[in-house]
């Protein structure tokens, strides 16, 4: 696509519910990456694919939290158990190559109430 | 481990040069990005560093230490649609994702 592509754009979910956070890359770029913003927070990583296999996953914050790519395209964010410390703008950002700048989306706003 | 700091509020004058500064600590290095980030939206990138130097385009510049662990981002001519947040983020060792302070608000006044 022409962007990076996030899904839903807003999710209300309660407490204990489980989620899902698309991610829709640009075609071709093989390095994807999650991050998640707070409210006057710089963006923090998550987990970073390249190509299908998940990279470095040092940003998930506990086992609750896990990412697919299964063909080196769409990645999915899954949460489990959502607690309202999960609330958060969800990031998604794509590149051609790892040196390259990111070509972020507009997020998913996750709040869990 | 990786630091990175950057003033949190900044207000400019329209017409005006803002330099936003940034200092970092990282386990290597591999790159700086200056990104824009409005209220509400995704951030945009602005520049990349990875020389010492300066690096010019249209009315932002970006500005590279590697011995000192410093980096400016320069706005000249400043316009109102310029208030936004802006992000420093900087790549430490091979292909480490990239690591972003706070973020700088920026507040242009007429």
């Amino acid at each position: 696509g022409a962007g990076v592509s996030q899904t839903p754009s807003n999710k209300v979910t309660e407490k204990g519910k489980y989620v899902e956070l698309r991610c829709d890359p640009i075609s071709g770029h093989t390095a994807l990456y999650w991050y998640r913003q707070s409210l006057g927070q710089g963006p923090e990583f998550l987990i970073y694919f390249q190509g299908t296999g998940a990279a470095d996953d040092s940003g998930l914050p506990n086992d609750r939290f896990f990412a697919v790519r299964p063909e080196g395209s769409v990645s999915t964010l899954k949460i489990q158990r959502t607690e309202r410390g999960d609330s958060a703008v969800y990031l998604c950002a794509s590149s051609f190559e790892y040196r390259a700048g990111y070509t972020f989306g507009s997020g998913t706003r996750l709040t869990v109430v | 481990g990786q630091n990175i700091d950057q003033p949190t509020e900044m207000t400019a004058t329209e017409g005006a040069i803002v330099q936003i500064n940034c200092t970092y600590q990282t386990s290597g290095f591999n790159g700086l990005f200056w990104y824009q980030q409005h209220a509400g939206e995704a951030p945009t990138f602005l520049s990349y560093n990875v020389l010492d130097g300066l690096e010019e385009k249209g009315r932002f510049s970006s500005f590279l230490s590697r011995s000192k662990g410093y980096s400016y981002l320069l706005l000249k001519e400043l316009q109102m649609k310029d208030s936004a947040s802006y992000l420093c983020a900087v790549r430490g060792r091979g292909n480490t994702p990239l690591v972003f302070g706070k973020g700088t608000r920026l507040s242009v006044i007429a």
